[in-house]
C-alpha cells in the first residue's frame, strides 16, 4: 500500500505565477489535510477536505488560495499569482473515513520557491 | 482555540545519554490526542509516539517515552539512549478528535557523537 504522494517535490515559480500541488492520498483515505510549513516554523493547518466536499477551510487565506478533492483523482492545492512569501513546504496528509480517532499520514512534502 | 508551546528552540546531547524535550499545550477540549512528530532533513514527518488524553498510562515506543501531565497540560518527550540517527527536528502537535493537528514551532535537536 503506497504511502501519500505529493507531486512535485519541488516547485519553483516566479511572482505571479500560479502553483498546483497535488496529493494522492492512501489507498482507502477519503480525508485529506494542507499544511504550510514556512521557514523555521512548524506546519500550520490550511485546509481540510473530503471528495468534493471542503469541510474547514479556516487556515487558507482568504485570496489566491484554493483547494479541491475531486471524486476521481487527486487533490489540488491551487495558488494564484504567487508571491514571496508563498515560499513554504506544503504538506498534505489523509486518514480513512471516519472514527472516533484517525491518524493522519503525511506525505513527503513540496517545496515551493517563489523567485 | 488550541495552541502548542515548545520553548527549547535548540537542544544537544550526547550520543547514547537520555534527553527530554518539553510541550504544554491549551485547549478546553476533554476528548484529545497528542503526538510527537520527528522531521529530518528530509523535511518527512515521521509519527514518533502518541498519547490519548483518556488514558493516564503514558505511551511508549521503544527508546522514546512521555511523560503526559493532563491537568498541567504537560507533554514532554523522553528519547533514551540517544542515537545520532535522532538528530531531527520533533514537532509536539495536538488534535481534536477528527480534525486537523495544531503543531509546536518545534525543537531542533542534534545528537553529539
Amino acid at each position: 500500500n503506497a504511502g501519500v504522494m505529493q507531486n512535485p517535490r519541488h516547485l519553483v515559480r516566479r511572482r505571479g505565477q500560479e502553483a498546483r500541488l497535488r496529493c494522492s492520498p492512501m489507498k482507502g483515505h477519503s480525508h485529506v489535510y494542507w499544511y504550510r510549513q514556512l521557514p523555521e516554523e512548524g506546519l500550520k493547518f490550511m485546509v481540510y477536505l473530503q471528495k468534493e466536499n471542503i469541510i474547514d477551510e479556516s487556515g487558507m487565506p482568504k485570496e489566491r488560495f484554493s483547494a479541491e478533492f475531486p471524486k476521481e483523482g487527486p487533490s489540488i492545492l491551487r495558488i494564484q499569482q504567487v508571491v514571496r512569501g508563498d515560499s513554504a513546504a506544503y504538506f498534505c496528509a489523509s486518514s480513512p473515513p471516519k472514527g472516533s480517532y484517525n491518524e493522519q499520514f503525511f506525505g513527503p512534502g513540496t517545496r515551493l520557491t517563489v523567485l | 482555540a488550541q495552541t502548542v508551546t515548545q520553548s527549547q528552540p535548540e537542544m544537544s546531547v550526547q550520543e547514547a545519554e537520555t534527553v527530554t524535550l518539553s510541550c504544554t499545550y491549551d485547549t478546553s477540549e476533554n476528548n484529545y490526542y497528542l503526538f510527537w512528530y520527528k522531521q529530518p532533513p528530509s523535511r518527512q514527518m515521521i509519527l514518533v509516539i502518541r498519547q490519548e488524553a483518556y488514558k493516564q498510562q503514558n505511551a511508549t515506543e521503544n527508546r522514546f517515552s512521555v511523560n503526559f501531565q493532563k491537568a498541567a497540560k504537560s507533554f514532554s518527550l523522553k528519547i533514551s539512549d540517544s542515537q545520532l540517527g535522532d538528530t531531527a527536528m520533533y514537532f509536539c502537535a495536538f488534535m481534536k478528535a477528527g480534525n486537523q493537528f495544531y503543531f509546536g514551532t518545534g525543537t531542533s535537536l542534534t545528537v553529539i557523537p
